[in-house]
This record gives C-alpha cells, structure tokens and sequence, in this order.
C-alpha cells in the first residue's frame, strides 16, 4: 500500500521556467509533509517543510503548496536552474511520532538550458 | 566529519554469506534511523533507534535484518543469510532528537550487491 504517491518518474524543464513535481498522499493522518533532494551518489537533503494547518510555504526560489481536501501537494521551482537537476522526493510522517517518514517514489528532474 | 558517515560505500557479497554495514551518525544526534533505498523507489525506513534503544522496528522485512547502537551513537545494520533481493542502497540518517521538523540528514549510503 503505496501512501505517498509521486507519479511522475521524470519532467524535463528549460532553465529559467518554472518545475512543478507532484505528490499524492492516501493517509488522512499525515499532517507533516517535506520535500527532499537527492543528487547521484549522495544521500538525500533536505529541502522543503509544510505543516497542515499551513497551505503553502516558501524559500527562495522554492514553493510547497499543500490542498488537504484533495490530499495533494506540489513543489515549484521557479526560475529552475541546472543545478536544480536531480532526483525529488516527497515525504510525509505524522508529527505526534519519531520522524517516520514515509517517502514517494521520487521524480527526476531535469532542467536544460 | 561533520556528516553522517556510512561504511562502506559499496558491499558486493555472494548469496548466504553474513554482512555488516556501519553508520556514525552527527555529534549529538540521539536519533538514527536505518533506511533502504531499491532501484526506482523511494528510501523505505526499516528501523528508528532514539538512543541505544530500538523504538520501532517494524520496517525490518524478516529475522535475517538486525541493528545494534550500543552507545547511543555509531548504529551497525547486519544481515544473515543474503538474498539477492536484499540488494539495495542502505541510508542511514539522524536527528537532533525525535522532533517535530521531520528534517533527517542522511548519509551518503551503502550500496549492497547479493550475487
């Protein structure tokens, strides 16, 4: 039983546009959701929180917009940038336990200029 | 250092034969977590240690998969009996304390060949 779903494997994008990854989620009880990164070879970081009682959060270039009614949140990139190459995953726990966090498949981003 | 360190970097065994792999989480870290990372899926958390005690370890797919942490800091992931499903990257990752951020940082992992 797959709980957060990333259903895009890959999204290519010209720098400069924006990157929108999906995620999907199936448990009403998760109420933390994060985005984390992860370039070849190395271990994933992180890179974007939102709590459910907020519906968007943003850093920099970095946007996560959570919609619990229809258990969705989505990552935007904007302007993408080479660098922002690599592979995204969603994740999502809830916050009255220990950082169990349940993670998407992930999707591949590739931003080309 | 001043990450999560993981040893080693890459583990290629032969089927049945015993394996070790070793994580040394950031100073101060009380929590680690041990995650496993198949090909095109995302890390699937196996066991969460908050100090030297194992506080959930539902994650571990059978009796051949064990994890120590003695002293409340390096955490060794050992596996009996290999099978070739067993092959994967293995994450370790820590946190400051069972918080509510969910921030994890990870290792860089360790990739496990069974042939």
């Amino acid at each position: 039983d797959q709980q957060v779903k990333q259903n895009s494997p890959s999204l290519s994008v010209q720098e400069g546009r924006i990157s929108i990854l999906n995620c999907d989620y199936t448990n009403s009880m998760f109420d933390y959701f994060l985005w984390y990164k992860k370039y070849p070879a190395e271990g994933p970081t992180f890179l974007i929180s939102i709590s459910s009682i907020k519906d968007k959060n943003e850093d920099g270039r970095f946007t996560v917009f959570l919609n619990k009614s229809a258990k969705h949140l989505s990552l935007h990139i904007v302007p993408s940038q080479p660098g922002d190459s690599a592979v995204y995953f969603c994740a999502a726990y809830f916050s009255g336990g220990y950082n169990k966090l349940i993670f998407g498949a992930g999707t591949r981003l590739a931003v080309h200029p | 250092g001043a990450g999560v360190s993981q040893t080693p970097s890459n583990k290629v065994t032969e089927k049945g034969k015993y394996v070790e792999l070793r994580c040394d989480p950031i100073s101060g870290h009380t929590a680690l977590y041990w995650y496993r990372q198949s090909l095109g899926q995302g890390p699937e958390f196996l066991i969460y240690f908050q100090g030297t005690g194992a506080a959930d370890d539902s994650g571990l797919p059978n009796d051949r998969f064990f994890a120590v942490r003695p002293e409340g800091s390096v955490s060794t992931l050992k596996i009996q009996r290999t099978e070739r499903g067993d092959s994967a990257v293995y994450l370790c990752a820590s946190s400051l304390t069972a918080g509510i951020t969910g921030e994890l940082f990870f290792g860089e992992g360790s990739r496990l060949t069974v042939l």
